[in-house]
């Protein structure tokens, strides 16, 4: 069975960093594409950012673009959002999923605000 | 990046039939886009009801289908029931990365 358990998460301050983690199991995360989207409550899904079974291949929403590294643990089997310089409207839930189905994980909470 | 585009709501009777489109600024939608469908519900995660233009998880309920049509990606609800009323969103592959439309927030009524 697909699972995916997310970590990390929680109030920032503006300029502030956090690190998102998301633990597989049931599949290996470098067999797919991951990703990670984040939702405003009440608005709509945003992409974020992908890495490919070819962990060089990697994009990201012109959004985050030089703040936020995506990047996986083979060993750990475990996804990572790094996030530095964090604004105001970074804050939402943060989703991580596999792509080929889209199994979603279950939602982080991640607020910047001083 | 690509602009997707969806209704912004849509109302289905009862036991009628809605259909849900899915467009690309940069022109035609493909199979090449990977084309996603998903529900949420209010207070709720997503869920993906249709991958990859056309196939089903196994949690999908059969009055729901999705396709190509007319040039965009389509979600067909044939049957609807009450607690179909949700958002429902879609996204495409780029080569760039992934877009998500704004969403369709979908009434039974």
């Amino acid at each position: 069975e697909v699972q995916l358990v997310q970590s990390g998460g929680g109030l920032v301050r503006p300029g502030g960093s956090l690190r998102l983690s998301c633990a597989a199991s049931g599949f290996s995360v470098s067999d797919y594409f991951m990703h990670w989207v984040r939702q405003v409550p009440g608005k709509g899904l945003i992409w974020v950012s992908r890495i490919g079974v070819d962990p060089m291949k990697i994009n990201y929403a012109d959004s985050v673009k030089g703040r936020f590294t995506i990047s996986r643990d083979n060993a750990d089997n475990t996804l990572h959002l790094q996030m530095n310089n964090l604004r105001v409207e970074d804050t939402g839930v943060y989703y991580c999923a596999r792509s080929l189905g889209f199994f979603w994980g279950q939602g982080t909470v991640v607020t910047v605000s001083s | 990046q690509a602009v997707v585009t969806q209704e912004p709501s849509l109302t289905v009777a009862p036991g009628g039939t809605v259909t849900l489109t899915c467009g690309s600024s940069t022109g035609a939608v493909t199979s090449g886009h990977y084309p996603y469908w998903f529900q949420q519900k209010p207070g709720q995660a997503p869920t993906t009801l249709i991958y990859e233009t056309t196939n089903k998880h196994s949690w999908t309920p059969a009055r729901f289908s999705g396709s190509l049509l007319g040039g965009k990606a389509a979600l067909t609800l044939s049957g609807a029931q009450p607690e179909d009323e949700a958002d429902y969103y879609c996204f495409l592959s780029f080569h760039e990365g992934v877009v998500f439309g704004g969403g369709t927030k979908v009434t039974v009524l």
